[in-house]
């Protein structure tokens, strides 16, 4: 994974409202696609991950979906709580080879309840 | 499962002294750990890749005499920051996989802060 763009940077939702948001990649070789999550002065987290012989991926309120012709994969989170708040990260690394592993610009999420 | 321990979680040195940060895989081996450092929000950035019994491969813009990476044994890789500067504060976290394929599990984490 080269170029990772991850929008939006920052965004803001009522409680109960979905999120979105989305990684655009540039290495059509890349075959894995997760999405962290990072609350404040804490360790990045698995919440869920994708690769490339499937199109979605959903687990309860989380769901990911993957456009390989696109290049792009998305994090979409339903009825969002206050706890939902932190920083999402997309991450994408070389199909063949650790390569550059890279990771989103971030996503800094606030639910307000 | 794929715990990763990373020790201190805080360190706060004084300029010009070195810091030693260690990251181990608990139940796995991992012969390929990866050090990154975050400054306040901002996202992760790859410092280096640690291969085990050999050398680092460090990123564009990092400083391999600065940043000295040892990953000695299949369990244990260790990021040293040699004399240390105040610009040099920062949240150093390392990382480990069990594949290309497979998530990414991260240390706590260790905040870094020269005085």
């Amino acid at each position: 994974g080269e170029n990772v763009e991850q929008h939006p940077s920052t965004l803001s939702v009522q409680e109960g409202d979905s999120a979105v948001i989305k990684c655009t990649y540039s290495d059509s070789a890349s075959n894995y696609f997760p999405w962290y999550k990072q609350e404040l002065g804490k360790r990045p987290q698995l919440i869920i991950d994708i690769r490339s012989n499937v199109g979605e991926k959903k687990d309860q309120r989380i769901a990911v979906t993957l456009n390989k012709t696109a290049k792009h994969f998305s994090l979409h989170i339903t009825e969002t709580q206050p706890e939902d708040s932190a920083v999402y990260f997309c991450f994408n690394a070389g199909g063949t080879s650790y390569g550059k592993l890279t990771f989103g610009q971030g996503t800094i999420l606030t639910v307000h309840p | 499962g794929a715990v990763v321990s990373q020790h201190p979680s805080w360190v706060i040195c004084k300029s010009g002294t070195s810091v030693k940060i260690e990251c181990r895989s608990l139940d796995f081996q991992a012969t390929t750990m990866f050090w990154y450092r975050q400054f306040p929000k901002q996202s992760l950035m790859l410092m280096a890749t640690s291969n085990e019994g050999s050398k680092a491969t460090y990123e564009q813009g990092v400083e391999k005499d600065k940043f000295l990476i040892n990953h000695a044994s299949l369990t244990l890789s260790t990021l040293t920051v040699t004399s240390a500067h105040p610009e040099d504060s920062s949240f150093y976290i390392c990382s480990a996989s069990l594949g290309l394929r497979s998530p990414l599990h991260f240390g706590n984490g260790t905040r870094l802060t020269v005085t």
